[in-house]
């Protein structure tokens, strides 16, 4: 299994709602990321995980909260999110250890969620 | 600190024209480079890696990119380009220190002119 699976593919919630986006890789990766995706620009990276631990936080809003409940899941969790948070949401995976030329990590994607907030 | 720079935001070519995007990094020390593709509402594909074995790179879909160090350049290029390549292109630099820290490029928009 080589896939990054996301779900959901498509999320709308209002600014009140609490919701979750839910990251699932089975290649034995043991770093996880959530990078932020706005049209016509780069990925943002929000948070990494290493071996299950919080090790990047990029100064993200605490609306958002991360959580690696084991090292083949990665949430983020959403509340009180604003319109302007409306974006697509990828997550990554990678070996996350020295491995072959060293640090030479290779970011695998899933296919995104697509957060729209009213 | 590591960047990537992606010199021009948007390339048109025509089907079957040689494909070259741009991309220069700046590091204190020589990174990983690697190139992906976005293709519309979707995630980013790998389409090549450099780590430091061979200067020249050879990936999928029929691209390469050379490594130059005297330049700190990572260019990718295509002989030929078919229809199919048009997409978003993003060329990524990380540590060989810190390897969990990607950074990203602006992109490329390629267009393929039939």
């Amino acid at each position: 299994d080589t896939e990054v699976t996301q779900t959901p593919k498509h999320l709308v919630m209002g600014m009140t709602n609490k919701k979750s986006l839910k990251c699932e890789q089975h290649m034995g990766h043991r770093a996880m990321y959530w990078y932020k995706q706005k049209a016509k620009k780069p990925p943002e990276l929000m948070f990494v995980y290493s071996y299950e631990k919080l090790s990047i936080n990029e100064s993200v809003p605490s609306r958002f909260s991360p959580e690696c409940p084991n090292s083949s899941l990665l949430n983020l969790h959403l509340h009180a999110l604003q319109p302007e948070d409306s974006a697509l949401y990828l997550c990554a995976s990678s070996q996350g250890a020295p491995a072959g030329d060293l640090w030479a990590n290779v970011l695998t994607f899933g296919a995104g969620s697509r957060l729209t907030v009213l | 600190a590591q960047s990537v720079t992606q010199l021009g935001s948007h390339v048109s070519v025509s089907e079957g024209a040689l494909v070259l995007l741009r991309c220069n990094y700046s590091s204190s020390v020589p990174p990983y480079l690697f190139w992906y593709v976005q293709y519309p509402n979707q995630g980013l594909q790998l389409l090549l890696k450099y780590t430091s074995a061979a200067t020249l790179v050879k990936g999928i879909n029929g691209f390469e990119a050379e490594f130059k160090k005297s330049e700190t350049s990572f260019h990718l290029t295509k002989p030929s380009a078919h229809m199919s390549d048009a997409a978003e292109y993003f060329c990524a630099v990380s540590s060989r220190v810190t390897g969990n820290q990607f950074y990203f490029g602006t992109g490329t928009s390629l267009t393929v002119i039939p």
